[in-house]
């Protein structure tokens, strides 16, 4: 078993749809983030929660709603998409440190929106 | 605007050699710098970090070398191995006010170990 479980593994859904991505994190962590990687671009930031709490949105629009019930899982709710939000799209965990730390990921879910 | 560079998108290597990975940065308030690296259908793995008040730190046949002066990180495999052939992201971390890190990630270099 993983540190940091993504399910689906694959999620194909039209721009109608609703739809839930889930991250689980056996780590102990108290910090957990989405990360989108498209296509031949760098991993970017999406979200992050401490303590269940969100403490950074990166501008990300409103079709996605994350949600975090506790500090081990994780969602990100999704409305509405368009093709070009096809992507991979990662959660990670990490400690809750005054220092830096580093972040471990989940396999991802790699979404495609028709 | 990308913060984190990493200007090769591939690399060749022969097994036993060197394998040399670059990155540079532009931020200088950025003082914390990962290596992660990437398999295909996986998600990324930890490979090795650096605080940016060292040059150098070594895990086994990885060392992560630091230049703060020129911004620029690299990090060597000795020897390489088949195994090692990924994608390798570089990334550098911030702490956020209200707590957990940002990394900001590079575009990634596949290397490939060839036998």
């Amino acid at each position: 078993e993983t540190g940091v479980t993504q399910t689906p593994r694959h999620l194909v859904m039209g721009m109608t749809n609703k739809k839930s991505l889930k991250c689980e994190q056996h780590l102990g962590h108290n910090a957990m983030y989405w990360y989108k990687q498209s296509a031949k671009k760098p991993l970017e930031l999406m979200f992050v929660y401490n303590f269940k709490e969100q403490t950074e949105n990166n501008s990300v629009p409103s079709r996605f709603s994350p949600e975090c019930p506790n500090s081990s899982h994780l969602f990100l709710h999704l409305h509405t998409l368009q093709p070009e939000d096809s992507a991979l799209y990662l959660c990670a965990s990490s400690q809750d440190r005054s220092l830096n730390t580093e972040a471990f990921f989940g396999q991802g879910t790699r979404l495609t929106v028709v | 605007d990308q913060q984190v560079k990493q200007n090769s998108p591939s690399l060749s290597v022969q097994e036993g050699r060197i394998s040399i990975l670059n990155c540079d940065y532009t931020n200088s308030m950025f003082d914390y710098f990962l290596w992660y690296k990437k398999y295909p259908a996986e998600g990324p793995t930890f490979l090795i970090s650096i605080s940016s008040i060292k040059d150098k730190n070594e895990d086994g046949r990885f060392t992560v070398f630091l230049n703060k002066s020129a911004k620029h990180l690299s990090l060597h495999i000795v020897p390489s191995q088949p195994g090692d052939s990924a994608v390798y992201f570089c990334a550098a971390s911030g702490i956020l006010t209200g707590g957990g890190n940002k990394l900001t990630f590079g575009t990634g270099t596949q290397l490939k170990v060839e036998l």
